[in-house]
């Protein structure tokens, strides 16, 4: 089954640990995005990338940092800057090749003790 | 730049009741749009899409029509039941396939 897996389901991190989130897909897709979401609220995009060895900052990138050197594999590392980074965090793919429907991950909650 | 809005919840219904979310948005092109579900704990799933004017899109029971001339993309279902108790996210997709999403709506249904 293709699909976007993330790992782990949870997550507990001290202040002042970077901490890295994993991304895996094998649906092929190009893009892919990286979300945050607090209680209550929506999803905030903390960076994409479009390509491999390509990405960008969306709203929300600071104290965050991702690598994209493999199509299937799209890490986002929670550094110690983020000064409020408990929070889900969601992954996505995109399909560019009709509609542009993303899909996601099942995410990871990220708790800092 | 492109936004949505959402109407707030929490949606409070009873089983087999009708259910309508507004959703509106602001874009400059022509967006596809998106209606998403998140089930409690879990990330988000696709529930319909619309990537033109006048489309219906349906899924479900769930049902949302582009409206160009309203900016509207309401999501509509004719009788409601427990299981339909989620998050509900309207979005709205750039060309580059960015997704910008309303502040979610949650619906609880009674039995």
């Amino acid at each position: 089954d293709g699909g976007i897996t993330q790992s782990p389901k949870y997550l507990f991190r001290k202040e002042g640990q970077n901490v890295t989130l994993s991304c895996e897909q094998n649906l092929n897709h190009d893009a892919m995005y990286w979300y945050r979401q607090d209680p209550g609220q929506g999803l905030r995009l903390i960076y994409y990338s479009q390509i491999v060895n390509d990405f960008q900052k969306g709203d929300i990138a600071e104290g965050y940092s991702v690598s994209r050197e493999k199509k299937e594999s799209f890490p986002l590392t929670v550094t110690s800057a983020q000064k409020n980074p408990t929070a889900f965090y969601l992954c996505a793919s995109i399909d560019r090749g009709g509609s542009y429907e993303q899909f996601f991950g099942p995410g990871t909650r990220l708790t800092v003790l | 730049g492109d936004s949505v809005t959402q109407m707030e919840g929490p949606v409070t219904l009873s089983e087999e009741a009708f259910l309508t979310i507004n959703c509106t948005y602001t874009a400059t092109g022509y967006p596809s749009l998106f209606w998403y579900v998140q089930y409690p704990g879990e990330g988000l799933q696709l529930l319909l899409k619309a990537t033109k004017a006048d489309d219906k899109g349906s899924n479900k029971g769930f049902e949302a029509t582009y409206r160009k001339e309203t900016t509207s993309f309401h999501l509509e279902k004719g009788s409601v039941q427990v299981s339909d108790s989620a998050v509900y996210f309207c979005a709205l997709s750039d060309s580059w396939g960015k997704l910008q999403f309303g502040a979610g709506t949650q619906v609880v249904v009674t039995p």
